[in-house]
Order: C-alpha cells, then structure tokens, then sequence
C-alpha cells in the first residue's frame, strides 16, 4: 500500500511571494489532514476534510492559507502572501474515516518551507 | 481550546533503562490516545494507541491510560540509542470528526 505522497518536498521562497504544497493521501483514505509544525512544536492542524467538504478549518489562517479537496482525493494547501512565521514543515496526514476511536492518522513525508 | 501537556525535555536516559514519559490532557471526554515516535527531519510516525484505561503493552512498549487523572503515559524498556527521538502524544476528543490535538512532544536521549 502506498503512502500518504507529498510535493515539492522543500521550497524556499521570499516573504509576500505566494506557494502551494500538494498532497496525495492513501487511496481510500476518506479523512485528510493539514498541518503545520513550527520547528520544536508539535504539529497544529490546519483544516481537516471528509471526502471533498471541510469539516475543521478554525486554525487556517484565512486571510492568506486557503486549501481545497478536489475529487475527495488530492489536496492542495495554498499560502498566499507568505511571511516569515510560516516557516514550518507542513505535513499531510490521512485516515480511512474518522468517527473511529481507533483509526490511525499516517503522515506524508512534509514539505519544509522556509521564507526570507 | 484542548490542550495537551508534555514536558518538552530533553529526557537522558542511559541504554538499558526504561523512560518513561508522561502527557496530560485538558479535555476530559477525550476517547483516544496515541503516541508517535519523530525523528529529527522525519515525520511522525504512530507507535501505539490506547483507549481504555490501564496498561497496553507491544514490546518494549507500554501505553498507560488513567482517565480519571487525565494523563497518559508511554514506557520504553530497555531503551536503545535508536529509541531518541522526539515522542509526540495525540488525543483525539469524542466529538463529531474527532479532531486529533498533538503535544509539542518529548525529546528523549538514550545515552550509550
């Protein structure tokens, strides 16, 4: 079985510029995850989905994160304009479905973005 | 807002001895509890969950779980300079999609 597939796996970019990550979860896997790890921190969830509708996004800081689920499939997460606090590992994460006490999150490998 | 507590460490220990590492957890109908284990660089990467009360056992690893006192604990036996890391703890509440709020994690040192 495949893993949770993540690209580019690094970007660096300057602050105001604009960046999108892409994320290709387990297939099957119903629930997708966003988040965001500051260096030293633990991973802060950015928006959660079931299939293609958002069922968390009260952490995503709307004025410039946006993210969608085309399909229930892939996602992308966008930043625009970026500034220097968004320096992080973003990780992908997926589950089968949620609503099961049991079922387990697995990671994608993360995208390391760093802004100057 | 959930919170989950853990100490951030570093925790040393010597190879050979058992680390224990501890998380609390603010909301009190949470259901589920996971630990993951995160490589410097890596992401995370689950060792093992627990949802009742008690002791859970899977190798070198014992998951404790006390709901009363809110705190979940993880064992390691016999820890290995492999086993140094960056041991995060999850908690996923009982509500709706069951969010999963994440500790900012334990860094553990096995000495050699």
């Amino acid at each position: 079985e495949a893993g949770v597939a993540q690209s580019p796996r690094y970007k660096i970019i300057e602050k105001r510029q604009s960046v999108a990550f892409w994320c290709n979860p387990i297939s099957g896997h119903a629930t997708l995850y966003w988040y965001q790890q500051i260096l030293g921190q633990g991973p802060k969830l950015l928006i959660q989905f079931q299939n293609n509708g958002v069922v968390d996004d009260s952490q995503l800081p709307k004025d410039r994160f946006s993210a969608e689920r085309l399909k229930g499939v892939d996602s992308t997460l966008k930043i625009q304009p970026a500034k220097l606090e968004d320096s992080a590992v973003y990780l992908c994460a997926s589950h089968r479905i949620a609503g099961t006490r049991t079922d387990t999150q697995y990671f994608g490998p993360g995208t390391r973005l760093t802004v100057l | 807002q959930k919170e989950v507590e853990q100490n951030s460490g570093p925790l040393s220990v010597p190879e050979g001895a058992i680390a224990s590492l501890n998380c609390t957890y603010s909301d009190r109908g949470s259901q589920s509890f996971f630990w993951y284990r995160q490589y410097s660089g890596k992401s995370p990467e689950l060792i093992m969950f627990i949802y009742s009360n008690g002791d859970k056992e899977d190798g070198r690893f014992t998951a404790q779980l006390n709901k009363a006192s809110q705190y979940v604990s993880l064992l390691i036996r016999d820890s290995q300079p492999s086993d140094s890391a960056t041991y995060l703890c999850a908690v996923k509440d009982s509500l709706g999609y069951q969010k999963v709020t994440f500790g900012t994690g334990t860094k553990l040192q096995v000495i050699p």
